[in-house]
């Protein structure tokens, strides 16, 4: 069974730390995303990686930064918490090809910064 | 600004009744229609997909509508169960293989015994 795994499905912060959510794919996916998610807006693509090392910015980049050193795993990074950055967090992964249009999410992370 | 427009925000049926989500676009780029179907506590999980060359899917109860010359797209599922209450959400793509995947705001359905 397909499975994308987020290490922390609820962290609390303060203003001003670092957080980096962490996600890892076992089904060997060249593109992996992260995803904003907060009630009236849907979700908002925030990064993507299509290859190890190589990203792309998405609708919502400022404030965050990735990180790709391997194939199955996808790191979101907050330099700076701030409040405005509290919502769930969704990392999702997709194979290679013109028919894989679908898109396999973890169950998400919600991150409060207080 | 929004690429995909999504209504109604929430929905309550009563159980047997008949679910309709509908979705808004205007880029005639996109060629890709998915359906994303959320429960509590869980990832999005891809419920049905279309693309514009059909103007209608089924699988099972849920059935994908395209209207390509009013570019709108809608949800229906037929004999809507308690189970099927989550948050659906409709996207669009130009391409499937496109890395920009474009969701609507989502819709909350509630299927009442």
């Amino acid at each position: 069974d397909v499975k994308v795994t987020q290490s922390s499905r609820y962290l609390v912060k303060r203003t001003g730390e670092k957080v980096f959510l962490e996600c890892v794919q076992d089904m060997d996916h060249e593109n992996m995303f992260w995803y904003r998610q907060d009630p009236g807006l849907g979700l908002r693509l925030i990064y993507f990686s299509y290859d190890v090392k190589m990203k792309e910015k998405g609708d919502i980049p400022e404030g965050y930064s990735v990180s790709r050193e391997k194939k199955e795993r996808f790191s979101l990074i907050l330099e700076s918490a701030s409040t405005n950055q509290t919502s769930m967090y969704l990392c999702a992964s997709r194979g290679f090809g013109p028919w894989s249009g679908e898109l396999f999410f973890g169950e998400g992370s919600r991150l409060t910064v207080l | 600004q929004q690429q995909v427009k999504q209504s109604p925000q929430s929905l309550i049926v009563q159980k047997g009744g008949i679910s309709i989500i509908n979705c808004a676009y205007e880029n005639t780029a996109f060629d890709y229609f998915p359906w994303y179907q959320q429960f509590p506590g869980k990832g999005p999980a891809l419920l049905i997909a279309i693309r514009p060359d059909v103007s209608e899917k089924k699988e099972g109860r849920f059935t994908i509508s395209f209207n390509k010359s009013a570019k709108q797209f809608s949800l229906h599922i037929m004999d809507s169960q308690p189970g099927d209450s989550a948050t659906y959400f409709c996207a669009a793509t130009p391409g499937a293989g496109a890395n920009n995947l474009f969701f609507g705001t989502g819709t909350r359905l509630t299927v009442i015994p």
